[in-house]
């Protein structure tokens, strides 16, 4: 069966610091894969996806950028982390149309 | 672009009260639902969904939810609900491309005992 591991669950960064959140799938090939931001009162919003390796979207422009060395790896990334980067990030991958998620990452910048 | 509306964000309830989430959505193709749940300090997980055929679609734990095409609506209902299924409850829009789903703002769901 196919499982999707997301780590760390928790992180506290302080702002300018740089960031590195993996995501690993299992059990399938070449799946598409998803980074989501939750915000309080905002929902859960698509950061980036991919639909194979080195091909990524990004749905809205921010401080972060994503990257997918191999077919079942994906990695979140900043360089210098903003106060309002804050949030809880989930990845997810997808059979279409349905998606999987992994537990998430609480992120805090202080 | 495809949009979620969840008309409340936060809802109280007893036990055995009925329960209905109210989503709407916008979008100009076909679309695939969703209702997915999220327990305090779980992962977000699938409670329904609907592809096609019958509009009304049951989930786990005694959730369904009906489509109405001509409303643009995906409402969750339970006739009772318990004090486990305080959560956050997401709606969400998929029209089968590769760039995921669009969810809604979530719903936060509490039930007192």
């Amino acid at each position: 069966s196919q499982t999707i591991h997301q780590w760390p669950a928790t992180l506290v960064q302080p702002v300018g610091s740089p960031l590195s959140l993996e995501c690993t799938v299992e059990g399938t090939s070449n799946p598409n894969l998803y980074w989501y931001r939750q915000a309080a009162g905002r929902g859960l919003q698509l950061l980036f996806y991919s639909v194979g390796i080195g091909q990524i979207s990004s749905e809205v422009p921010q401080n972060l950028s994503a990257s997918r060395p191999q077919d079942r790896q994906f990695i979140l990334s900043s360089k210098k982390l903003l106060l309002s980067d804050s949030g809880f990030y989930l990845c997810a991958w997808s059979v279409l149309p349905e998606a999987f998620f992994g537990q998430g990452t609480r992120l805090t910048v202080v | 672009a495809q949009s979620v509306s969840q008309h409340n964000h936060h809802v109280i309830l007893s036990e055995a009260a009925s329960l209905e989430l109210g989503c709407n959505y916008s979008y100009g193709g076909t679309v695939n639902l969703f209702w997915y749940v999220q327990y305090p300090g779980q992962h977000l997980q699938l409670l329904l969904k609907y592809f096609s055929g019958d509009p009304l679609v049951k989930g786990i734990k005694g959730f369904e939810a009906e489509f109405i095409k001509s409303k643009f609506s995906f409402n969750l209902r339970k006739p009772s609900v318990q004090w486990s299924d305080t959560a956050e409850y997401f709606c969400a829009v998929s029209g089968g491309g590769a760039d995921g789903l669009t969810f809604g703002k979530g719903t936060h769901l509490i039930i007192q005992p």
